[in-house]
Formats: C-alpha cells, structure tokens, sequence
C-alpha cells in the first residue's frame, strides 16, 4: 500500500529565511504525482506546487522548489525568502494515475518576524 | 488555479436531521470529486470518491448509508450527512479534478451537530 510521510509535525523559520520541509512515500507504482499543499488558518488547501515521477527537472513555483529524489522516494519542500503569510500547515500528496490522493499528516510551518 | 466552491461554510443542524453540503467545480469539468473529513490537526482522511454519473467508492470505515454522495453532473457533487449526530461533527472537505490536472479544494464546511 501506498503510504506517505512527513516526520516533521512542526518548523520554524526566521523571515526571509530559507526552511526545508521532508516528506518520504513508499509506492511500486512507476508512474505517479507527488503535490505540496497548504493549508492556512482558514483551511482552504492550497495547491503550491506539483511533480510527475517520470521528470528529472524539480518543479520550481516562485519562491517554492522541491528536491524529488525518485529512487529515495523523498519529495522535500524548499521556500525560499520565507514571508509571514508562508505561515500554514503544508501537506504532502501522493496520487498514482486517475485515482485518489493520500495524504501525510502534515508539518505546521511557523514563520518568525 | 482552478476554482471549486463548497456551500455552505457553516452549518448547525439538530441532532436527526440530514443536512447537504454542495461541492461546485466553477471553471471546469469536474470527473472525480473526493470528499474529506479533517480532524482538528489532523491530515485529511478521504471518505469517498466520486466519479460523474456512477455511484462513488466509499473507503472502508465510511457508512455509504450515512453519507449519501451524488456526483449527477461534471460540476456538482453534494454529500448529505443523514441523521446526524453530535459525532458527526467536523470540517468537511471536497476536491474535485478533472482527467488532466491535480485536485483542487473547496473552502470546506463546518458542521456542528447539536
């Protein structure tokens, strides 16, 4: 079975500093997604960025870049120049093909003025 | 992003009673919606799947009975909690998508049972 997670219930971050967040999956699926959400205090997920297995190329959107390792199965989040509003709980996601996503269990991302 | 709108935000029912949360996908058609129950600082625990015009796939766990999922059109998909109980209360969630992108996520719903 498909499990994805993230051993990082809580971070910190000064302002404008760079955080890492880590997330692992476990899958025999060959060809797949792997997502970042975000989900901020008013619980609208977010979508921050997204990967398909079969690109080397890591995904980069603005300030937000990710390190997919495919053969570790390791998707860490970057966020670069961190802002108060970057502040949320960020999700990792799993989807192989047309079908349901799964969730890790999230990392609270704390932002510091 | 795409655009999916989830009505209402927040609901009070009494115990009994049914209540119907609607999930809209407002820019695009929508194949699969999935519906989510959060937990307070919880990740998000997938209930059902929903394809249009076909009966949704209930994780196991979920009574189908219970949570009526109707998925009647490619921008609409609506889940009725049916004689709800103070248990039932939480923060519902959908994501629609269509065959190509990734899942997008309505504002979600607050439900209290009194």
């Amino acid at each position: 079975a498909q499990t994805v997670t993230q051993s990082q219930p809580e971070m910190s971050v000064q302002e404008a500093e760079t955080v890492t967040l880590s997330c692992t999956y476990d899958t025999s699926e060959s060809d797949y997604y792997l997502f970042w959400y975000k989900q901020p205090p008013s619980r609208q997920m977010i979508l921050v960025i997204r990967q398909e297995a079969y690109k080397q190329q890591n995904a980069t959107e603005n300030r937000f870049s990710v390190n997919f390792q495919k053969a570790a199965k390791s998707f860490s989040l970057k966020i670069s120049d961190s802002q108060l509003g970057d502040a949320a709980m960020y999700f990792c996601a799993y989807r192989a093909g047309t079908y349901k996503y799964i969730f890790g269990t999230g990392t609270r991302l704390k932002v510091l003025a | 992003g795409a655009v999916v709108s989830q009505h209402p935000s927040r609901v009070i029912c009494k115990s009994g009673t049914s209540v119907k949360i609607e999930c809209r996908s407002l820019d695009f058609q929508a194949t699969t919606m999935f519906w989510y129950r959060q937990f307070p600082k919880k990740s998000l625990m997938l209930m059902a799947t929903s394809n249009e015009g076909s009966k949704a796939t209930y994780e196991q766990g979920v009574e189908k009975d219970k949570f009526l999922i109707n998925h009647a059109s490619l921008t609409l998909s609506t889940l009725t909690v049916t004689s709800a109980h103070p248990e039932d209360s939480s923060f519902y969630i959908c994501s629609a998508r269509d065959n190509e992108g990734p899942a997008f996520f309505g504002q979600g719903t607050r439900l209290t049972v009194v």
